[in-house]
C-alpha cells in the first residue's frame, strides 16, 4: 500500500515570498491533516479536512496560510507571504475516519516538507 | 486537553528491553492512550494504543495503570532502528485531535 506522498521534500525561500506544498493521501482515506513541526517541538495541527470540508482550522494563521482539498483527495497548503518564523517541517497525514468519531483512528504521516525562510 | 509528562530522553542498549513512561493524570475517561514515534527525518508513525487493558502488537506492548493516570510503552528488544522520539498522546474521546508534546528521545547504543 502506498503511503502519504508529499512534495517538494525541501524548499528554501526568502521572506515575503510565497510557497505551496502538495499532499496526496492514502487512497480511500477521508480525512487529511496538515501539521507544522518547528525544530525541537512536536507537530502542531494546522488544519483538518474531512473529504473536502474543513473540520478544524483553529490553529491556522489565516492571514497568511491557506489550504484546500479539491475533490476530497489531494491537498495543497500555501503560505503567502512567508515569514522567518514559518521555517519548519510541514507534515501531511491521512486517516480512514469517515466521521464516525472512532477513537482508534490511526493517522498515517508523510515524510514532510522542510521549509527554510531566509 | 489532557497534559502528558514524559522524560526528555532515555538511553538503552541494543537487544535489551526499554520501558518508556508517560504520566497523564488528567486524561479524560473516554480518551485512548496512543503512542506514536518519529524516526529522524521522517513523519511520525503509529505504534500502539489502548484504553484500560494492556495491549500487545508486533512493535511493542502498552501497560496501562489501573487508575489510567500513567502508562508505559515497552519495547521488548531494542534495535538501532528504534532510536526515535516517542510521543504519548491521549486521543479519541474528549480529545478529538492528536496533540503532540515534546516526547522522549530514545537513544539505542550498539
Amino acid at each position: 500500500e502506498a503511503g502519504v506522498a508529499q512534495s517538494p521534500r525541501y524548499k528554501i525561500i526568502e521572506k515575503r515570498q510565497s510557497v505551496a506544498f502538495w499532499c496526496n493521501p492514502i487512497s480511500g482515506h477521508a480525512t487529511l491533516y496538515w501539521y507544522q513541526q518547528i525544530l525541537g517541538q512536536g507537530p502542531k495541527l494546522l488544519i483538518q479536512f474531512q473529504n473536502n470540508g474543513v473540520v478544524d482550522d483553529s490553529q491556522l494563521p489565516k492571514d497568511r496560510f491557506s489550504a484546500e482539498r479539491l475533490k476530497g483527495v489531494d491537498s495543497t497548503l500555501k503560505i503567502q507571504p512567508a515569514k522567518l518564523e514559518d521555517s519548519a517541517v510541514y507534515l501531511c497525514a491521512s486517516s480512514l475516519d469517515m466521521g464516525t468519531g472512532l477513537s482508534t483512528d490511526t493517522q498515517y504521516f508523510g515524510p514532510g516538507t522542510r521549509l527554510t525562510v531566509l | 486537553d489532557a497534559k502528558t509528562t514524559q522524560p526528555n530522553s532515555m538511553e538503552s542498549n541494543e537487544e535489551e528491553p526499554v520501558h518508556l513512561p508517560c504520566n497523564h493524570s488528567t486524561i479524560s475517561g473516554t480518551d485512548y492512550i496512543h503512542w506514536y514515534r518519529q524516526l529522524p527525518s521522517q513523519g511520525p508513525e503509529y505504534v500502539i494504543h489502548g484504553l484500560t487493558s494492556n495491549v500487545n502488537n508486533r512493535m511493542a506492548s502498552l501497560a496501562i495503570a489501573e487508575d489510567r493516570k500513567s502508562s508505559t510503552l515497552i519495547l521488548h528488544r531494542a534495535t538501532l532502528r528504534d532510536a526515535a522520539v516517542y510521543y504519548c498522546i491521549p486521543y479519541g474521546g474528549a480529545t478529538n485531535k492528536l496533540i503532540f508534546g515534546t516526547g522522549t528521545l530514545l537513544a539505542v547504543q550498539p
